[in-house]
């Protein structure tokens, strides 16, 4: 594809449930991050991996956040027992290489409404 | 944690006048870049300017940096009713992460 994309585009889910958002980064792309984006506020950043190194995990609110990447390509954020205040738009984005000045590219986001 | 502060939170204008919107940061940065937002979703890369460029252009876009001072200024000129949007500021260090402010939203008056 073109560019990032992210499923769903939007999730509704109560209190307690667990969720997974799935980011699908720029081909080729070895750099993928995580933000979050509450009501107002600029971005939040959560997590960030780099090829085959050990992700960069300091953003991560809690131990019910997790995240993976699979085959150094498609990445799924996991939030287990879902809280209101989890509800955010949840931004992905790619870079070609990390460690250099080049853009990050960033996905339409996943609106989480946590009921 | 948030390094970008902009200033100010909101701006309203009439078209064809100029923006100009502030960010103001903390600590040591490799490289400063704008994006804008329409409508609280996907994020567009307007410009990135580097800690070593004091000015850069793009089209109807003035980015400066004063590392000295620790910010930077975004202009918008002859804005557009389609410039309307949230403009952010971001930070980036040797972390290779960006750090956002809480954004400038902008309204052109048609």
């Amino acid at each position: 594809g073109a560019g990032v994309s992210q499923s769903p585009s939007n999730k509704v889910t109560e209190k307690g449930k667990d969720v997974e958002l799935r980011c699908d980064p720029i081909s080729g792309h070895t750099a993928l991050y995580w933000y979050r984006q509450s009501l107002g506020q600029g971005l939040e950043f959560l997590i960030y991996f780099q090829g085959n190194s050990a992700p960069d995990k300091s953003g991560l609110p809690s131990d019910r956040f997790s995240a993976e990447r699979t085959g150094g390509s498609v990445s799924t954020l996991t939030i287990q027992r879902t809280q209101q205040e989890d509800s955010a738009v949840y931004l992905c984005a790619s870079r070609a290489i990390a460690g250099r000045t080049d853009t990050q590219y960033f996905g339409p986001g996943t609106r989480l409404t946590v009921l | 944690s948030q390094q970008g502060e902009e200033d100010p939170q909101a701006l309203s204008i009439q078209e064809g006048e100029n923006a100009t919107m502030n960010c103001s940061y903390k600590t040591s940065i490799n490289n400063l870049q704008w994006y804008r937002q329409n409508s609280g979703r996907g994020l567009v890369h307007l410009i990135l300017i580097r800690s070593n460029e004091r000015e850069k252009h793009s089209g109807r876009l003035r980015v400066t940096l004063d590392t000295s001072k620790k910010s930077s200024s975004l202009l918008i000129t002859a804005s557009r009713a389609a410039d309307t949007a949230s403009y952010f500021c971001a930070t980036e260090s040797n972390d290779y992460k960006l750090s956002f402010g809480a954004g400038t939203t902008v309204t052109v008056r048609a």
